[in-house]
């Protein structure tokens, strides 16, 4: 059984295209993420959710919109596509708790390729 | 700014031998740290966390140190095999739960 899944696993795409990753998670944790990981293997934040709601959003172009629909989903949006777009983006969940000990389980991935 | 450095280069050695990775931060004072492994395709994985205030954890083969003062963490395998393979990503966390990931090393052990 996934834990942590996404669709699609690829997605190549013309600029200017707009373009959705889905990720859903059964591990009934409260908290996902969206990373976003380019060519040189560097992974960064771009957005969490806690019970659906935004608590971080970090420099990303307001062409990303992540959209949370219930605890268990964390969809990314991406309008207008461009060729610095092009990366690996993956979804994550973790489990808030008292202390703060977020381990985050990871999807398998989305490559991303705007031509 | 904060910053995370991790090897760049790939690390290689020898099957049977102890690895050992590093991780070095500046400008943060991380809550807690936590070291992913990630194999070609995958997601990273999550394998240990050790707390701001301990010195040494360990999962089996694998042992982690966390010095606050020299603001490093070192990451070891030991009788490593070739199924230890794999890029290892450091990561730091604040006390909200961001976490801020090393670019990774690479490691290599041949048989």
């Amino acid at each position: 059984d996934t834990a942590v899944s996404q669709t699609p696993k690829y997605l190549v795409t013309q600029m200017g295209n707009d373009k959705s990753i889905k990720c859903e998670q059964n591990l009934g944790h409260d908290t996902m993420y969206w990373y976003k990981q380019d060519s040189k293997k560097f992974l960064k934040i771009m957005f969490s959710y806690n019970n659906k709601e935004l608590i971080i959003n970090e420099t990303v172009p307001n062409r990303f919109s992540p959209k949370s629909p219930d605890k268990a989903h964390l969809n990314l949006h991406i309008n207008s596509l461009e060729l610095g777009d092009s990366a690996v983006y993956f979804c994550a969940s973790s489990q808030e708790s008292i202390q703060r000990l977020k381990t985050q389980y990871f999807g398998p991935g989305t490559r991303l390729l705007v031509l | 700014s904060q910053k995370i450095e991790q090897n760049s280069e790939a690390l290689n050695i020898q099957e049977g031998k102890t690895a050992t990775l590093t991780c070095n931060y500046t400008n943060y004072s991380p809550a807690y740290l936590q070291w992913y492994r990630q194999d070609p395709g995958r997601g990273p994985v999550f394998l240990l966390l050790i707390r701001e205030n301990e010195k040494e954890k360990r999962k089996e083969r694998l042992k982690v140190t966390f010095d606050t003062t020299l603001k490093q963490s070192l990451f070891h395998i030991t009788a490593s095999q070739p199924a230890d393979s794999a890029t290892y990503l450091c990561a730091l966390a604040s006390r909200a739960g961001k976490l801020i990931f090393g670019q990774g090393t690479t490691l290599q052990v041949k048989p």
